[in-house]
């Protein structure tokens, strides 16, 4: 498609719950990059892949946070066991080179109780 | 650490100004720099970006500036239109084999009639 695009647009979870998000990137871009929001206007990096292979995993928690990208399937972002500081917006963005301008779907807002 | 800085949580022009958005970085690795534009609710929009080799960069209204001496870059907005008022982010590219984008705060931007 020509917009990176998002699912679900809302998600809420109580504490401990799983919770999964969707991301399909611009058709014929190989790059993926997931961001957190919080706090209004601070964005963390979270994961970034080149195709199905993770490119730069330096932002994940490792404990509860998973991101995969398969082949013909949108990329994922899971989070097991849910804490209530995960409550944020998830960003997904893609790009055709890695390098260059990143474009940005419309997000996931997360709310977990 | 924030290592890019936009000082000015908000501006208020009156339609017809320049608005002139700034952004100050610390890491000298940056080569690649971005602004986009966020209205609530949405995703980052792009808007305009340059590389660490130029000094300036036009499309439309939009121009942005690069002083890599300062670690400075400026967004300037001529005319300015009330469609403009939104959130302003400016990004950085880490260079190197590191391409998570780096945010500022955001400037929110208010263009009156």
């Amino acid at each position: 498609g020509e917009e990176v695009a998002q699912t679900p647009k809302h998600l809420v979870r109580g504490e401990g719950q799983k919770a999964k998000l969707y991301c399909a990137p611009i058709k014929g871009h190989s790059y993926v990059f997931w961001y957190q929001q919080v706090l209004k206007n601070e964005f963390k990096f979270l994961i970034s892949f080149q195709n199905e292979n993770v490119f730069d995993e330096t932002g994940m928690p490792k404990e509860r946070f998973s991101a995969k990208c398969l082949p013909n399937s949108p990329c994922s972002l899971e989070i097991q066991a849910t804490k209530l500081e995960d409550s944020a917006v998830y960003f997904c963005a893609s790009s055709q080179i890695a390098q260059e301008t990143q474009y940005f779907g419309p997000g996931t807002r997360l709310l977990v109780l | 650490d924030q290592q890019v800085k936009q000082n000015s949580p908000s501006l208020s022009v009156q339609e017809g100004r320049i608005s002139i958005l700034n952004c100050d970085y610390t890491n000298s690795m940056f080569d690649y720099f971005l602004w986009y534009k966020k209205y609530p609710a949405e995703g980052p929009t792009f808007l305009i970006s340059i590389s660490s080799i130029k000094d300036k960069n036009e499309d439309g209204r939009f121009t942005v500036f690069l002083n890599k001496s300062a670690k400075h870059l400026s967004l300037h907005i001529v005319p300015s239109q009330p469609g403009d008022s939104a959130v302003y982010f400016c990004a950085a590219n880490g260079g190197g084999s590191n391409y998570k984008l780096t945010f500022g705060k955001g400037t929110l931007l208010t263009v009156n009639p």
